[in-house]
């Protein structure tokens, strides 16, 4: 299986901030990179697949990168809205895997 | 766009089975593949499985192999999951969602499965 590991596990910062999120997959899996965002209580949505193409009605300031391994998700002006936990997905072979994920709370 | 409605919670003693399932409307559900991802308390998300309606053929991670069966009934647009041999561990969250270019689209609401004697 191919493993994926999130860092930070969980990151504070303040409205306005930009913030980096990286994922690393145990092995190349090309683009095949999705992140969801899941808010407390919530159901997970999908924000970004192939590495960088973002689903439709998500905000311009989301953003992916990266290729093979390594991966980042930024967010380049952090809204009340964001504050969540953020999981990314290998979508390159079965079985699928998920990071542990990323909180991102208020500073 | 498809919309999934799971059923309802469920308390399930150890050693026993539990079958969710996965409403679909909104759309043809034959066109959709549906997974299976479960999350336990404060913790990530993990693919279970998956079925594809229109062949109802389904795959399964090699964790849950031996304990689960994915099933799908187009007849009702509604898909299942049912995880046997329960243990504590399998207290979680119970997802269903749309399965389409090997991400997660559209999401039922979550099914609180909580094992316990």
């Amino acid at each position: 299986d191919i493993q994926m590991t999130q860092s930070p596990s969980s990151v504070s910062a303040s409205v306005g901030d930009r913030v980096t999120i990286t994922c690393r997959a145990s092995q190349d899996i090309g683009s095949w990179l999705v992140w969801y965002q899941q808010k407390p209580g919530k159901v997970p949505k999908l924000l970004v697949y192939s590495t960088s193409i973002l689903q439709s009605g998500v905000p311009s300031r989301f953003s992916g990168s990266g290729s093979g391994t390594d991966f980042t998700l930024t967010i380049s002006s952090l809204q009340p809205e964001d504050f969540a936990t953020y999981f990314c997905q290998q979508s390159n072979s079965f079985p699928w895997t998920f990071g542990q994920g990323t909180k991102v709370e208020i500073k | 766009q498809v919309q999934l409605v799971q059923s309802g919670a469920e308390v399930k003693k150890p050693g026993s089975s539990v079958k969710v399932s996965c409403k679909a409307s909104g759309d043809t559900f034959s066109r959709y593949a549906i997974g299976w991802v479960r999350q336990a308390p404060g913790q990530g998300l993990e693919w279970m499985g998956g079925v594809i309606p229109f062949f109802d053929t389904a795959n399964y991670a090699p964790k849950f192999q031996d304990r689960v069966s994915i099933t799908a009934d187009e007849s009702t647009s509604t898909a299942y999951m049912q995880l046997s041999s329960l243990r504590s561990e399998d207290t979680a969250v119970y997802y269903c969602a749309t399965f389409y270019r090997n991400l997660f689209e559209s999401w039922g609401q979550g099914t609180l499965v909580t094992v316990s004697s």
